[in-house]
């Protein structure tokens, strides 16, 4: 069965770096789009970013824009999100979500991992 | 942008109930690209809905949805316990490419 394990959330003050990690098996990792959305506390969600199957491809929310990066390693099968510059605004669960490319949607997520960014 | 909107933002009902549960874009998004979610308490979001009509692997067919161009609805035609939860919708168009509703709360009258 698909799952996803994110790992790497934590405590961190602002303006320092984090990177999240996503750890995928029970499907071919390397024929779907994979995404980071985020969730901060008692809040909705929103989409961070995505990468394209092939590594192609990266568009990311502008919240977000030049402070992360993701990318992946398909040999691994393993999505990162590293994240620079943190603000306390970034404080929040961060997702990975298998994205569908034809139907633009996220059919399976992860757990979670909770990113607290504090002094 | 493209804003969503979701109402109300609490639903009050009792099992058994019909819940109509409303997505109201800011512009035409056709029908292809709009999904919604379950989500409840300590849980990552579950995929129910996609193509604004179709039923996720495995949901119940008392959740149903249907809507196009601006205005999207979700219903469930009698609510079980387990269905007191969070929901949302999603679409997908141009940047910031994905969006969601702020939510709608239901919960059990």
């Amino acid at each position: 069965q698909v799952q996803l394990v994110e790992s790497g959330g934590g405590v961190v003050q602002p303006g320092r770096s984090l990177r999240l990690s996503c750890a995928a098996s029970g499907f071919t990792f390397n024929t779907y789009a994979m995404h980071w959305v985020r969730q901060a506390p008692g809040k909705g969600l929103e989409w961070v970013a995505v990468i394209s199957y092939d590594v192609s491809n990266k568009y990311y929310a502008d919240s977000v824009k030049g402070r992360f990066t993701i990318s992946r390693d398909n040999s691994k099968n393993a999505l990162y999100l590293h994240m620079n510059t943190l603000r306390t605004e970034d404080t929040a669960v961060y997702y990975c979500a298998r994205g569908r490319r034809l139907l633009r949607d996220f059919d399976y997520w992860g757990q979670g991992t909770l990113v607290t960014v504090s002094s | 942008e493209i804003v969503l909107t979701q109402s109300p933002g609490t639903l009050s009902l009792s099992p058994g109930e019909r819940a109509t549960l409303s997505c109201r874009a800011s512009q035409n998004i056709g029908s292809s690209y709009l999904a919604w979610y379950q989500q409840k308490p300590g849980q990552a979001p579950r995929l129910l809905i996609y193509g604004a009509s179709s039923r996720a692997t495995g949901i119940p067919d008392r959740f149903s949805a249907s809507g196009s161009g601006t205005d999207f609805t979700l219903t469930i035609s009698r609510l079980e316990p387990e269905d007191f939860a969070v929901y949302y919708c999603q679409q997908y168009g141009t940047s910031p490419w994905y969006t969601f509703g702020q939510g709608t709360k239901l919960e059990i009258k």
